[in-house]
């Protein structure tokens, strides 16, 4: 059984290129939650979504930063016009639901570098 | 504002000597603490969910404990594949379900 698949895993772009970040959850799973870790700091939570629905988006920027997980397909996080500052390993989750205290899955991340 | 303190930021030890980590928490009613193990390049990993004062988790050479205001992780004769990024999270009442509110983790060490 699968794990949570990202990818890329390293994805290079210079400032004001658009980047995409696709997250596959484990199999059953139909919740998803995107999380940025910059350099020195800890894990911070940006949108929770369920299957065509944004359920949670209150730690996503509010502009340039999109995400979606339409019924059919990955997960994707998109970051238009990227700018030095968005630099980071950006981590998706999963959730068989969306009950409380759920454990989350993690995938291995992807690295986005903006040059 | 909820928020997650981890100390120590970084923990060397020798294979066999035991230690524990913190985790303090301030959180407005608490849902759940999270212990995840993060080892480089890779994701978090789950360890531990534990869910009111006093309750204790323990997996192989690990112990959870939790308080009203704090966490621990007690490692006893850790080996150097115990090494790796220990990371604390909680989950409020009230907001997003499973949105979770991580420290900054500690870096543990083990050396043969």
């Amino acid at each position: 059984n699968a794990g949570v698949m990202q990818n890329p895993r390293h994805l290079v772009r210079r400032r004001g290129q658009e980047a995409r970040l696709r997250c596959s959850p484990m199999k059953g799973h139909s919740h998803v939650y995107w999380y940025r870790q910059l350099p020195e700091e800890g894990l911070k939570f940006m949108v929770y979504l369920q299957k065509e629905n944004i359920i949670d988006e209150s730690g996503m920027p509010k502009e340039r930063f999109s995400a979606e997980f339409p019924k059919e397909g990955p997960s994707i996080l998109r970051i238009q016009q990227v700018v030095r500052g968005d630099s980071a390993a950006y981590f998706c989750a999963s959730s068989p639901d969306g009950g409380p205290q759920r454990k989350l899955f993690f995938g291995s991340g992807t690295q986005l570098s903006v040059l | 504002e909820d928020q997650v303190t981890q100390s120590p930021e970084a923990l060397r030890l020798q294979e066999g000597e035991s230690s524990s980590l913190n985790c303090s928490y301030t959180v407005s009613g608490l849902r759940g603490l999270f212990w995840y193990r993060q080892d480089p390049g890779k994701g978090p990993e789950f360890l531990f969910t534990l869910y009111s004062a006093g309750e204790e988790k323990e997996k192989e050479r690990l112990k959870a404990t939790l308080t009203k205001k704090e966490s621990f992780l007690h490692i006893t004769a850790p080996k150097p594949e115990d090494s790796a990024t220990y990371l604390c999270a909680v989950q409020a009442r009230g907001g997003a379900t499973n949105k979770l509110i991580f420290g900054t983790g500690t870096l543990l060490a083990v050396q043969p």
